[in-house]
């Protein structure tokens, strides 16, 4: 069956240390996303990806890169971890733009 | 930038109730989702709505796109313990990504 999974599921780094979280979907969607998820706030986007080679800036994306090299993979990275950023990281994808996402189970990163 | 809102924060029911919660936008929404999330896991899709006034059951669970298309209603009916969790609306206006409402915390009481 077609999946997103991410890893690591948990992951506790120290404050300026660089961390990647990947993300690998097996539906071939053309769009990926990740999101931060903070107690109190909805889901908020930090990039996204229409297709291989492109991606945008989200709503929150200060402090973080994302590439898309192929269909499957679209890894997050913390280019200098700051403690602002412990938070719940979940990536999604979705086939078409209007179409619904579909989540992963995230990763918890804590910044100490 | 958008916001949605999502009414009530929390609520605790029996076992058996029906349940109601709504989210509410101040922008004209052009799809609506609603998503679970339990603990420690990714939200789940539940239901989606592509059309003003439209009303889509899974279920026990139905879901309504507002007329108005700023708003959007999801009803569970004769809760069970396993749906305890957290609520997710998701809205998203012509040309833009998905917006994300802050959840509903369902508890079920035995």
């Amino acid at each position: 069956d077609a999946e997103i999974t991410q890893s690591p599921r948990h992951k506790i780094t120290e404050t300026g240390r660089q961390v990647t979280l990947a993300c690998h979907q097996t539906w071939n969607h053309n769009n990926m996303f990740w999101y931060r998820q903070d107690l109190g706030h909805g889901l908020r986007l930090i990039h996204y990806s229409y297709g291989v080679q492109d991606t945008n800036k989200g709503e929150v994306s200060d402090g973080y890169s994302v590439s898309r090299s192929n269909t499957e993979d679209l890894p997050l990275t913390l280019e200098s971890a700051a403690s602002s950023q412990t938070s719940v990281y979940f990536c999604a994808s979705s086939d078409q733009f209007f179409d619904t996402q579909y989540f992963g189970p995230g990763t918890r990163l804590t910044v100490l | 930038g958008q916001q949605l809102n999502q009414s009530p924060q929390s609520m605790f029911i029996q076992e058996g109730e029906d349940v109601s919660m709504n989210c509410t936008s101040s922008s004209i929404f052009n799809t609506w989702l609603w998503y679970k999330q339990d603990p420690g896991e990714g939200p789940v899709l539940l239901i989606a709505l592509y059309k003003a006034g439209e009303l889509t059951s899974n279920g026990r669970l139905t879901a309504q796109f507002g007329i108005t298309r700023k708003d959007s209603f999801l009803n569970i009916s004769a809760s069970i313990p396993s749906d305890v969790g957290i609520y997710f609306c998701a809205g998203q206006p012509y040309g833009q990504n998905f917006v994300f409402g802050p959840g509903t915390r369902l508890s079920v009481l035995p």
